[in-house]
């Protein structure tokens, strides 16, 4: 079974400049979430789809960061216009309902995306 | 306001001993907490799920406890082994959505040989 890939691996920009994220979950699954760990600090919850759905988008920042899952299969997530703020890492999830315990699938994490801002 | 922490930053220990990782949390109801391992570099990956009416989960040599009471989860690495040097993450669901996972701030395990 093929994890969470996600694209690129890391990228570097100047403020101002405009970023896209991508991520493939695994197949079948169709909980798909985008997590950030920023410096020194904890892993935070972005915002989750159902399918193409955004179900939970309270941990998005801003109104910078746009998310999409059109098809309901692999994701973006869009920063515009980046700011320094926004360095770190960026992971992505997926997870597989189970059932009536589906929110208690474990999540499937990528190697994230680390997004430095200059 | 709510909060997970995570007992230390890093934690040393001689191959062959227990490992034991603390999580403890306030202001939290969760239904149930998540321990994960994450290695330089990589996403972190699943290990063990406890929910709130477990008191104890095992996993080979993982065991994890869930004191509702204390707000306390325990970790254990028994016979840990120099591969078992991660960062060890918990996480519980947050406030108002099941699917939304709050993380701890990690421990760094290193397990010398």
């Amino acid at each position: 079974e093929a994890g969470v890939t996600q694209f690129p691996s890391h990228s570097v920009i100047e403020k101002g400049q405009t970023v896209t994220l991508r991520c493939d979950p695994i197949s079948g699954h169709d909980n798909l979430y985008w997590y950030r760990r920023v410096m020194g600090k904890e892993i935070k919850f972005l915002l989750h789809f159902v399918k193409e759905s955004k179900q939970d988008e309270s941990g998005m920042p801003n109104n910078r960061f746009l998310a999409e899952r059109t098809g309901g299969t692999y994701s973006t997530l869009k920063v515009q216009p980046a700011e320094l703020e926004d360095s770190g890492v960026y992971f992505c999830a997926s997870s597989q309902d189970l059932g009536g315990f589906g929110y208690n699938s474990p999540l499937h994490f990528g190697n994230g995306t680390r997004l430095t801002v200059t | 306001s709510q909060k997970i922490e995570q007992n230390s930053e890093a934690l040393n220990i001689q191959e062959g001993k227990t490992a034991t990782l603390t999580c403890n949390y306030t202001n939290y109801s969760p239904a149930y907490l998540q321990w994960y391992r994450q290695d330089p570099g990589r996403g972190p990956v699943f290990l063990l799920l406890i929910r709130e009416n477990e008191k104890e989960k095992r996993k080979e040599r993982l065991k994890v406890t869930f004191d509702t009471t204390l707000k306390q989860s325990l970790f254990h690495i028994t016979a840990s082994q120099p591969a078992d040097s991660a960062t060890y993450l918990c996480a519980l669901d947050g406030s108002g959505s099941a699917r939304q996972l709050t993380f701890g701030s990690g421990t760094q395990l290193t397990v010398l040989p």
